[in-house]
């Protein structure tokens, strides 16, 4: 089976654009949250979708946003982008609303560079 | 709010011997933890978990944490490393309260030495 995939995988922007970072969920995971690695830290919750719906977001600022599709795919965007905003984004699937029992399955991750 | 501690940004070990990775925990009501590990260029996999019961958690590729709450630790060890350990090693916390939103420490790097 295919495990959580993410596009692109690298990607280079320039300071104010806006950039669109997907992720398939493993077939039959309904919840999908997105997380920050900035280089040399751990990663940061950004948001995190049930059912398409919002079920939590972390402390980002607006430029941040994101949505689930019915198929349960997930779109992160990033708007007027900051060099501050370079760093691997993490996506994560479970099988059902995060609980404890429902871990969480990460893609390789899209390394985006702000120049 | 949650958070962890990772004690040490970097450890290394000789092939062989013992690898220990300190995790401490700060949390109000009773945490859920893991521990995932990222290789070079690539996302996060779960080693192993902690939710209820027993205190002693076996993971995957011979690791394992223990649960002590006196303590509020979750460290995690492995008998003899190999060279395919090294990695990066990632602690993290959620709780019911939090939807289960994990929150990671700033991660350990493991080296082994031949």
């Amino acid at each position: 089976d295919a495990g959580v995939t993410q596009s692109p995988t690298h990607l280079i922007k320039t300071r104010g654009q806006h950039v669109t970072l997907r992720c398939s969920p493993i077939s039959g995971h309904k919840s999908v949250s997105w997380y920050q690695q900035v280089l040399g830290q751990g990663p940061q919750f950004i948001f995190q979708y049930y059912e398409k719906e919002e079920r939590g977001r972390g402390n980002f600022p607006d430029r941040f946003s994101a949505r689930q599709f019915p198929n349960y795919s997930s779109e992160l965007n990033v708007n007027a982008l900051l060099l501050g905003d370079s760093a691997l984004y993490l996506c994560a699937s479970s099988l059902a609303a995060p609980a404890s029992n429902s871990p969480l399955h990460f893609g390789n991750g899209t390394r985006l560079t702000v120049t | 709010a949650q958070s962890v501690t990772q004690l040490g940004s970097h450890v290394s070990v000789s092939e062989g011997a013992l690898v220990l990775l300190r995790c401490n925990y700060s949390s109000s009501v009773p945490p859920y933890l893991f521990w995932y590990v990222q290789y070079p260029n690539q996302g996060l996999q779960l080693l192993l978990k902690y939710t209820t019961g027993a205190t002693l958690v076996k993971g995957i590729n011979g690791f394992e944490a223990e649960f002590k709450k006196s303590e509020t630790s979750f460290h995690l060890t492995k008998p003899s490393a190999h060279m395919s350990d090294a990695a990066e090693y990632f602690c993290a916390v959620t709780t019911r309260s939090n939807d289960y939103k994990l929150s990671f420490g700033a991660g350990t790097t493991v080296t082994v030495r031949a």
